[in-house]
């Protein structure tokens, strides 16, 4: 089983629709929790950090399932500018390290 | 303030070759990782290194590949007698901390090896 697991899409949406992602993670001593956002043929930016009790930035929510092991990424009111891969990252604390999914394409469409 | 850079932004070499790829992180980030990223992939970890501490090389795929960070800032990562199955975005970021931070991303060195 992979660290961490994402459906790759694409997901195609037209503008303003709500769409959402989740990921799950397979080490139940993962801590921290990150949705990062990369466009095409450039570097990963960070989008969101995930907390316990889910959070909220603008249009975008994230929620975290301990219990399944899961993380979800809500977007609402899709705009054309969201089109992009968004990676699911959890940190490895065994290894000191994050572990990065493979990503999910979102397209949003006019 | 300045973000994480890179350097080659683009290298092409032929196989066989040795190449080095820079990274320079943000200042005062005691955190320094390698990925890479071939065409349509996830990231893979390469190495991470965190002050002076011993680096985590768990991730390089053969001892034709090694890093140094030199004075807890820049690093360089090597790659000798490069193969084809090489070619790919070469990533570095930093962080404030540790790997539980946030980490910065350079904007990669595509190398393709001929």
């Amino acid at each position: 089983r992979k660290e961490v697991e994402q459906d790759p899409g694409p997901f195609n949406v037209p503008e303003g629709a709500t769409v959402a992602f989740n990921c799950t993670y397979s080490n139940s001593a993962s801590q921290s929790f990150f949705w990062y956002r990369q466009d095409c043929r450039k570097e990963p930016k960070l989008l969101m950090s995930v907390y316990s009790s889910g959070n909220e930035d603008g249009r975008f929510t994230a929620q975290l399932n301990r219990a399944s092991q899961y993380i979800s990424l809500l977007i609402r009111d899709s705009k054309l500018s969201d089109s992009a891969t968004y990676l699911c990252v959890v940190n490895d604390p065994g290894f000191q390290k994050l572990v990065f999914g493979t990503g999910t394409r979102l397209l949003v469409s006019p | 303030g300045a973000g994480v850079s890179q350097s080659p932004s683009n290298k092409v070499t032929e196989k066989g070759k040795d190449v080095e790829l820079r990274c320079d992180p943000i200042s005062g980030h005691t955190a320094l990782y390698w990925y890479r990223q071939s065409l349509g992939q996830g990231l893979e970890f390469l190495i991470y290194f965190q002050g002076n501490s011993a680096p985590d090389k768990s991730g390089l795929p053969s001892d034709r590949f090694s890093a140094e960070r030199t004075g807890g800032s820049v690093s360089t990562l090597t790659i000798q007698r490069t193969q084809q199955e090489d070619s790919a975005v070469y990533l570095c970021a930093s962080s404030l901390a540790g790997p539980a931070d946030t980490q910065y991303f350079g904007p990669g060195t595509r190398l393709t090896v001929l």
